[in-house]
């Protein structure tokens, strides 16, 4: 069964600074999706980013950006120019081509602008 | 286009009390996943469900929960005799099919307190 890992339960960082959440995970499977999704305290889930596993390519949007290491199965979020808004948690998530393709999420990372 | 609706929003019941959860996935979306989130984790999948199709029921507890999605109204998660450890944020996401690469699109959850 696949896992996914998230080793930091809270980050903090300055607002207009870069910060990055990782995300590592566990599979046997070649094909699959990763994604990473926001949850403000409305509770809503927020898609951020996907990457598509055969891509080699850093997936990237606006101020969000992921690197994606296949090998070391590793697939961190990087943000940008920090803004009040982007406080939230955030989920790391893994979905296999196979099957029901359901979501896998990780723990889950708690992140504060500080302004 | 409104999106996935879940409702109710909050839902409080007693020990021993049925629960209903119901979600209507977007227009067009044939698919039907439900996730539970417990305080502070991430979510974890519960079941996958197509028009009057259960077909991954593997993250469901075998008993007291089930979940039907019939051919025509919304997408109902169950759970008989509640108990304190059901206590959850409950998620509903949908999707036209396998091939939609972008994810689901999730509701805003129905919060679960047992009392």
């Amino acid at each position: 069964a696949q896992t996914v890992t998230q080793s930091q339960p809270e980050m903090s960082v300055q607002e207009a600074e870069t910060v990055t959440l990782s995300c590592t995970y566990d599979t046997s499977e070649s094909d699959y999706y990763l994604f990473w999704y926001k949850q403000p305290p409305s509770r809503q889930m927020i898609l951020v980013i996907r990457q598509e596993a055969y891509k080699q390519q850093n997936a990237t949007e606006n101020r969000f950006s992921v690197n994606f290491q296949k090998a070391a199965k590793s697939f961190s979020l990087k943000i940008s120019d920090s803004q009040l808004g982007d406080a939230a948690m955030y989920f790391c998530a893994y979905r296999s081509e196979q099957g029901a393709q359901k979501l896998v999420f990780g723990q889950g990372t708690r992140l504060t602008i500080n302004p | 286009n409104a999106g996935v609706m879940q409702n109710p929003r909050h839902l409080v019941r007693r020990r021993g009390q049925e629960a209903r959860l119901r979600c209507s996935p977007m227009k067009g979306h044939s698919h039907v996943y439900w996730y539970r989130q417990l305080p502070e984790e991430g979510l974890k999948f519960m079941v996958y469900l197509q028009k009057e199709n259960i077909i991954d029921e593997s993250g469901m507890p075998k008993e007291r929960f089930s979940a039907e999605f019939p051919k025509e109204g919304p997408s109902i998660l169950r759970i008989q005799q509640v108990v304190r450890g059901d206590s959850a944020a409950y998620f509903c996401a949908s999707s036209p099919g396998r091939t939609d690469l972008y994810g689901y699109t999730f509701g805003s959850g129905t919060r679960l307190t047992v009392v």
